[in-house]
């Protein structure tokens, strides 16, 4: 079974502070990994993806996650905070050898940036 | 750009009607997908259709049907609303593959069951 676990359903930081926002997966193989983010009343907004290859991904607006096999893990990070950066955030795995193409969302994880 | 439409963006409707939600992508996507969201649980899958007229139930999919008669459009019917699928539903879209592709998602239609 795959499934996605973000630990924190709310993560406060300072304007200017790095940010790390949690994700650990579950899954039979090796995973494809996703991040999006949701800003109120709108629909998700994909910002970076794990396939292969190097552990640290780098995303849309600065965003950046590493992927640790051993750890089942895959945070999103970013070096400064900003407050345009406060929204809902939602990891996402898929198991590649699996025919389908839906993914496993983790219940999400809203992030405050404090100016 | 990929443009994924929901043709509302709020509803009201009233217990035991039937509602349609629409959902239009202009990227000629195979895949299609309807979630609904809820706080502290994050989305979770109703029904996806790989194909025109081909369907498969997700992880919800009691008191759900879906049509698709058009590669474009993916409607989701709630057959007889009741007050518990009050929600924000979300409709998204994809490629076939690998499986190593982001799917795209509509701005969401918040239903409210009264």
């Amino acid at each position: 079974a795959q499934s996605v676990a973000q630990p924190e359903d709310q993560v406060n930081v300072a304007e200017g502070n790095p940010l790390t926002v949690k994700c650990t997966y579950s899954v039979s193989g090796n995973p494809y990994l996703f991040w999006y983010v949701q800003y109120p009343n709108r629909g998700l907004q994909f910002l970076l993806k794990y396939i292969t290859g190097d552990n640290l991904v780098k995303g849309s607006y600065g965003f950046e996650a590493e992927f640790n096999k051993s750890q089942t893990s895959f945070h999103l990070k970013k070096p400064s905070a900003l407050v345009s950066d406060s929204a809902l955030y939602f990891c996402a795995v898929r198991a590649t050898q699996t025919g389908a193409n839906n993914l496993f969302f983790g219940t999400g994880t809203r992030l405050t940036v404090i100016p | 750009d990929v443009k994924v439409t929901q043709s509302s963006r709020y509803l009201v409707k009233r217990t035991g009607e039937k509602v349609f939600l629409e959902c239009v992508q202009d990227m000629d996507h195979e895949n299609m997908f309807w979630y609904r969201q809820d706080p502290g649980l994050g989305l979770r899958l109703i029904y996806f259709s790989y194909d025109v007229k081909m369907k498969e139930k997700g992880d919800i999919p009691e008191g759900y049907s879906v049509s698709r008669e058009k590669k474009e459009r993916f409607s989701l019917i709630l057959e007889s609303a009741s007050t518990n699928q009050t929600s924000m539903y979300l409709c998204a879209s994809g490629i076939t593959g690998r499986g190593n592709q982001p799917q795209h998602f509509g701005d969401g239609t918040r239903l409210s069951i009264l």
